[in-house]
């Protein structure tokens, strides 16, 4: 069976540092990727979405960028840590077909 | 043309009720309508699905509803419990990558 995974699950970090999230799938070939930010009691935002190795795209600009070094690997990465980056960061992943989307345990980020 | 409209944004049921949230959509493309239930801190769980080919489906004790001429789609949750309380989410997707579109979210409470 499949299973996402997420790390860290909390982190608190300074403005002005860098940030470094994990997500790694099990279970299944070249799935797409994606990540989401959801901002306290808000709705998700989806920020980068990947189809492939090294493919990625950005759903909105932002301080953040996104990485997949490998398959079943996603990284989502900041070189300096705004104050408005604090959020619930979450990772998901879907094959096709039929597109159904899984999301991983997420990681909480509060930046101070 | 993207968004997807979602209301109520929060609800209180009693205990053994019916719970129905609304979700509405503007572009005909979109061909995946999925519902995600989400508790406090953990990531979205996929709940039930639907596609514009049927009008209904029914999962337990959990309905989807789907008017394709009116753009519209519910979710029903009948007998609602208390462990049923959370925040729940409607989505839409098209085409490759399956890039979901969330609605805002409502936030059930089912009373005991």
């Amino acid at each position: 069976s499949q299973t996402i995974h997420q790390w860290p699950a909390t982190l608190v970090q300074p403005v002005g540092s860098p940030l470094s999230l994990e997500c790694t799938v099990e279970g299944t070939s070249n799935p797409n990727l994606y990540w989401y930010r959801q901002a306290a009691g808000r709705g998700l935002q989806l920020l980068f979405y990947s189809v492939g190795i090294g493919q990625i795209s950005s759903e909105v600009p932002q301080n953040l960028s996104a990485s997949r070094p490998q398959d079943r690997q996603f990284i989502l990465s900041s070189k300096k840590l705004l104050l408005s980056d604090s959020g619930f960061y979450l990772c998901a992943w879907s094959v096709l077909p039929p597109g159904e989307q899984f999301f991983g345990p997420g990681t909480r980020l509060t930046v101070l | 043309q993207q968004q997807v409209k979602q209301s109520p944004q929060s609800l209180i049921v009693q205990k053994g009720g019916i719970s129905i949230i609304n979700c509405a959509y503007e572009n005909t493309a979109f061909d995946y309508f999925p519902w995600y239930q989400q508790f406090p801190g953990k990531g979205p769980a996929l709940l039930i699905a639907i596609r514009p080919d049927v009008s209904e489906k029914k999962e337990g004790r959990f309905t989807i509803s789907f008017n394709k001429s009116a753009k519209q789609f519910s979710l029903h949750i009948m007998d609602s419990q208390p462990g049923d309380s959370a925040t729940y989410f409607c989505a839409a997707s098209k085409g490759k990558g399956n890039k979901l579109v969330f609605g805002a979210g409502t936030i059930l409470r089912v009373k005991s």
